[in-house]
């Protein structure tokens, strides 16, 4: 599959603080970058995506932007809270998804 | 509606011994998916399906892993013969028309010792 690269690998904050995860990816024609979010010993799910005739998305406390010239995109996270703590998967692709190696967030209380 | 269900959840044996899992996607979903997620990575496409037809099967160890979908509905995959390697979550999940995301299942944790 396409490369996608995920940093950081681990990211821990201070609860009410943001958390920002950042992804790029080789594969030019991608059009699809979604975001999915695994709990331990959960599913991935879905948390937010973005297609590329847009920039920027913002879903509540989650914002996603992207930036296909450079080919990279960011997960946004405002005012964290301990129910963040998950690890977060980018994606990238079209009728097939690549995925990211993750990055585990921990939101200290 | 129904979640992607997946069986068995959990299944230990030992290396050169065969496995399989079965999955059971959203009922409608046309395009189903069959991920290997190693502990600590990303998830690892392994096989796509469109209805009964293969998609993409390009990252699939085809000298000891197979999947099929014969009627376009349920899939199952098997291993055969397991490697230590193999270990891992084995992750089923599906899609609905002119929609990108993909629902998954809880997954099937296998142990080859």
């Amino acid at each position: 599959g396409e490369n996608v690269e995920q940093h950081p690998s681990t990211l821990s904050v201070q609860e009410g603080d943001s958390a920002v995860i950042k992804c790029t990816y080789s594969d030019s024609a991608s059009n699809y970058f979604p975001w999915y979010k695994q709990e331990l010993g959960k599913r991935p799910q879905l948390i937010i995506d973005i297609r590329s005739n847009v920039g920027e998305k913002k879903d509540q406390r989650i914002a996603v932007t992207l930036n296909k010239t450079a080919k990279h995109f960011s997960l946004h996270i405002t005012e964290t809270q301990p129910e963040d703590s998950a690890v977060y998967f980018c994606a990238q692709g079209d009728y097939k998804l690549s995925f990211g190696a993750g990055t585990t967030v921990t939101v200290r209380a | 509606e129904a979640g992607v269900a997946q069986s068995p959840r959990y299944k230990i044996i030992e290396k050169r011994q065969s496995v399989a899992f079965w999955c059971n996607p959203i009922s409608g979903h046309a395009t189903l998916y069959w991920y290997q997620q190693i502990l600590g990575q990303g998830p690892k496409l392994l096989i796509q399906f469109q209805n009964n037809g293969v998609v993409d099967d390009s990252q699939l160890p085809k000298d000891r892993f197979s999947a099929e979908r014969l009627k376009g509905v349920d899939s199952t995959l098997k291993i055969q013969p397991a490697k230590l390697e193999d270990s891992a979550v084995y992750l089923c999940a599906s899609s609905g028309v002119n929609t990108g995301e993909l629902f998954f299942g809880e997954g099937s944790r296998l142990t080859v010792l």
